[in-house]
């Protein structure tokens, strides 16, 4: 299974912060690399597909990166409704593994 | 609208079983690839199984495999999970995720709102 790793596990950051947050898989994947959000209580939601692409809704200010082995995601200004969880996920082979989540909290 | 309704989560003693059914609306069900992941309380997404669009290919985590079956009725837009021999490590939220369809790379992109799974005595 391919391994997925991000970092930091959690972070505090202030409305108004440039948050990044990286992920890194155990072998390559392409551009195979999603991320999606969860707020406390509820059910996750798309951010980014395919490393940079924003899906359909979701505001400007989250930006995806990377190929190969590594990404990031970046919030560029942080909002009060972005302190959630976030989590890398790859679907470039079964089983489709996620990282193990980034808690970005209110500093 | 898509929308996802998950149902079925209870408490269940361990080596019990359990029906999760996940009922598909605002879309149509029978052209996509259908899955299952989990969250255990305060932790991470697992994913759990999936399914092809006609029902005729599934895979399965290692974890569940040999225990559970992924199923669907496209007539009546709904996916299922049946879940025998559960174990206290079921325990978890059950998402019924959908997966684009299309060119890769695949994602999800509709995630249902959950239900509950606790496996205790």
């Amino acid at each position: 299974d391919i391994q997925m790793t991000q970092s930091p596990s959690s972070l505090s950051a202030s409305v108004g912060d440039r948050v990044t947050i990286t992920c890194r898989a155990s072998q390559s994947i392409s551009n195979y690399l999603n991320w999606c959000q969860q707020r406390p209580g509820k059910a996750p939601k798309l951010l980014i597909y395919a490393a940079s692409n924003l899906q359909s809704g979701v505001p400007s200010r989250f930006s995806g990166s990377g190929s190969g082995t590594d990404f990031t995601l970046t919030i560029s200004s942080l909002q009060p409704e972005d302190f959630a969880t976030y989590y890398c996920q790859q679907s470039y082979n079964t089983p489709w593994t996620f990282g193990q989540g980034t808690k970005v909290e209110i500093k | 609208e898509v929308q996802l309704v998950e149902s079925g989560g209870d408490l269940v003693q361990p080596g019990g079983s359990l029906r999760l059914s996940c009922a598909a609306s605002g879309f149509t069900f029978s052209n996509y690839w259908m899955h299952w992941v989990r969250q255990a309380p305060g932790k991470g997404l697992v994913w759990v199984s999936r399914i092809n669009s006609d029902g005729g290919s599934t895979s399965y985590a290692d974890s569940v495999k040999g225990r559970f079956t992924i199923s669907r009725d496209n007539a009546k837009n709904t996916l299922y999970l049946q879940m025998n021999s559960l174990r206290a490590e079921d325990t978890a939220v059950y998402y019924c995720v959908r997966r684009i369809v299309g060119a890769t790379p695949y994602y999800f992109d509709y995630w249902g709102q959950g239900t509950l799974v606790t496996v205790s005595s």
